[in-house]
C-alpha cells in the first residue's frame, strides 16, 4: 500500500545554518507532493509543493527537491531561524484520481539559537 | 479572506458519550477533508466530503462519521467514545477534490476522552 515516512523524527540546527528534511515514499505514480509545517497549538500550514514533472521548486528560503529514481523528497530551508522550529510533514497524493493526500509522520525541527 | 474555522477548540469528554465537531471552509472551497492526529499515528484521513456528497472515507470504524451542508460547512461526529480517540482532529478545506490541490487546515479540535 501507499506509505509516506521520513528518515528522521528529529533534526537541530544551529540558527542560521541550512536545514535539510528528507521524506522516502513508497507509491511511485505519486504525482503531487506537499510540504506542510505545523506550529505548536496549530493547524498545519503550506509551504511549498511539487508536481513530479519538475525535480525541484524553490520558494521564499526554500526549496524542495524530487528525486523520483528513489523516491525521495527533501525539504531545504536555508538561514534557518527560529521561528522554522515546528514539525514539518511531506504528503504525497498517490497514483490514484481523487484520493486523498497521505501525510508521513512528521520531523521536529529544533532551532538552536 | 477568512480561514478554515473549527469549533469547539477544545472539549472533554467521557467514554461512550458522543461528540460532533464542526468545520467552516474558506469561501468558495467545496470540498472538506477531516484529519485525526496523534502522536503515535500522525495525520490519517478520516473523509472527504465534496459538495454535499461523500468522496473518500479512510479505515476508521463506522462510530465515526461526517456531512457537508449546501454551504460547504461539514460536521463529524463521534459516537461511543473510547479513550483511544483522544487525538486533535483537523479539519481542511480545498477548492478541488482529492488530492490534487493544496489543502488549506484549520486550527484543530482537541478532544480528549476520559
Amino acid at each position: 500500500g501507499e506509505s509516506v515516512g521520513l528518515h528522521l523524527p528529529t533534526l537541530s540546527v544551529q540558527e542560521g545554518d541550512n536545514s535539510i528534511i528528507n521524506c522516502a515514499y513508497s507509491n511511485s505514480a505519486s504525482d503531487y507532493f506537499i510540504w506542510y509545517k505545523q506550529e505548536s497549538g496549530k493547524g498545519p500550514q503550506f509551504i511549498i509543493d511539487i508536481r513530479s514533472n519538475m525535480d525541484k521548486r524553490q520558494g521564499q528560503r526554500v526549496t524542495v527537491l524530487l528525486n523520483k529514481t528513489v523516491k525521495h523528497l527533501s525539504l531545504q530551508i536555508a538561514a534557518t531561524q527560529p521561528g522554522d522550529s515546528a514539525v514539518y510533514f511531506c504528503a504525497e497524493n498517490g497514483s490514484v484520481r481523487n484520493t486523498p493526500l497521505v501525510f508521513g509522520k512528521g520531523t521536529r525541527l529544533s532551532v538552536i539559537a | 479572506k477568512a480561514g478554515v474555522t473549527q469549533t469547539p477548540r477544545y472539549l472533554i469528554k467521557t467514554r461512550g458519550q458522543q461528540v460532533t465537531l464542526s468545520c467552516s471552509p474558506i469561501s468558495g472551497h467545496r470540498s472538506v477533508s477531516w484529519y485525526q492526529q496523534t502522536p503515535g499515528q500522525g495525520l490519517q484521513f478520516l473523509f472527504e466530503y465534496f459538495s454535499e456528497t461523500q468522496r473518500n472515507k479512510g479505515n476508521f470504524p463506522g462510530r465515526f462519521s461526517g456531512r457537508q451542508f449546501s454551504n460547504s460547512r461539514s460536521e463529524m461526529n463521534v459516537s461511543t467514545l473510547e479513550l483511544g480517540d483522544s487525538a486533535l482532529y483537523l479539519c481542511a478545506s480545498s477548492a478541488t477534490s482529492g488530492g490534487s490541490g493544496e489543502l488549506f487546515f484549520g486550527e484543530g479540535s482537541r478532544l480528549t476522552v476520559l
